[in-house]
């Protein structure tokens, strides 16, 4: 079966120093990634999605970058975090097996200081 | 384009207590699927239902159920016996076109559920 996996689980960072979240899946092939940001307020908003490795379409302008080395890795980076990137973080993949569906990591909070 | 309005910010009932969660979508396409997920606690999004929008029968399962009006553009969710467990964040999504290129989901604001003992 198909597990997903993202790291660190919690952070805490200062302003301005870089970030790293890493996201791998398990069990599929040539998946579909995504990272959503879940500020306060509930509402997910995608930030980046990729369909293949070194493939990643950026939905909003922001101080966060996406990369895809590998086919069942996704890492979210930043050089200089801003107050403003705290928040929840969630990787994501789906296949055009899954239907459409897409399904989620535990998530990763940060809280930029 | 395509939007997802999730009216209820947050909805408080008592322990065995029926509730419906209202979703009201918008989109131009013909064909789309439609989701809900579950967000406990803990964070992570649990993936609930699927429906595409040729397929408009209610679906059961268990104490949800879910109803898919084409003609309103809505797909409520409903808790029947609601237990403690049930407390989360409920989340609806709109997915265009078929599977495959990108399978970007757009969410709604979510509504929190709280449940009573």
């Amino acid at each position: 079966s198909q597990t997903i996996h993202q790291w660190p689980a919690t952070l805490v960072q200062p302003v301005g120093s870089p970030l790293s979240l890493e996201c791998t899946v398990e069990g599929t092939s040539n998946p579909n990634l995504y990272w959503y940001r879940q500020a306060a307020g509930r509402g997910l908003q995608l930030l980046f999605y990729s369909v293949g490795i070194g493939q990643i379409s950026s939905e909003v302008p922001q101080n966060l970058s996406a990369s895809r080395p590998q086919d069942r890795q996704f890492i979210l980076s930043s050089k200089k975090l801003l107050l403003s990137d705290s928040g929840f973080y969630l990787c994501a993949w789906g296949t055009i097996f899954s239907g459409n569906t897409i399904y989620f990591g535990e998530g990763s909070w940060l809280t930029v200081v | 384009a395509q939007k997802v309005t999730q009216a209820q910010t947050e909805i408080s009932v008592v322990e065995k207590e029926d509730v419906t969660l209202d979703c009201v979508y918008e989109t131009r396409d013909t064909t789309y699927y439609l989701f809900w997920y579950k967000q406990p606690p803990s964070g992570e999004l649990v993936f609930l239902i699927r429906r595409n929008s040729f397929d408009e029968q209610n679906e059961i399962s268990g104490r949800y159920s879910w109803n898919f009006q084409k003609s309103t553009s809505s797909f409520n969710f409903t808790i029947t016996a609601s237990q403690v467990v049930d407390s989360a964040v409920y989340f609806c999504a709109l997915s265009g076109r078929y599977g495959g290129a990108t399978n970007k989901l757009i969410f709604g604001t979510g509504t929190l559920l709280a449940v009573q003992p």
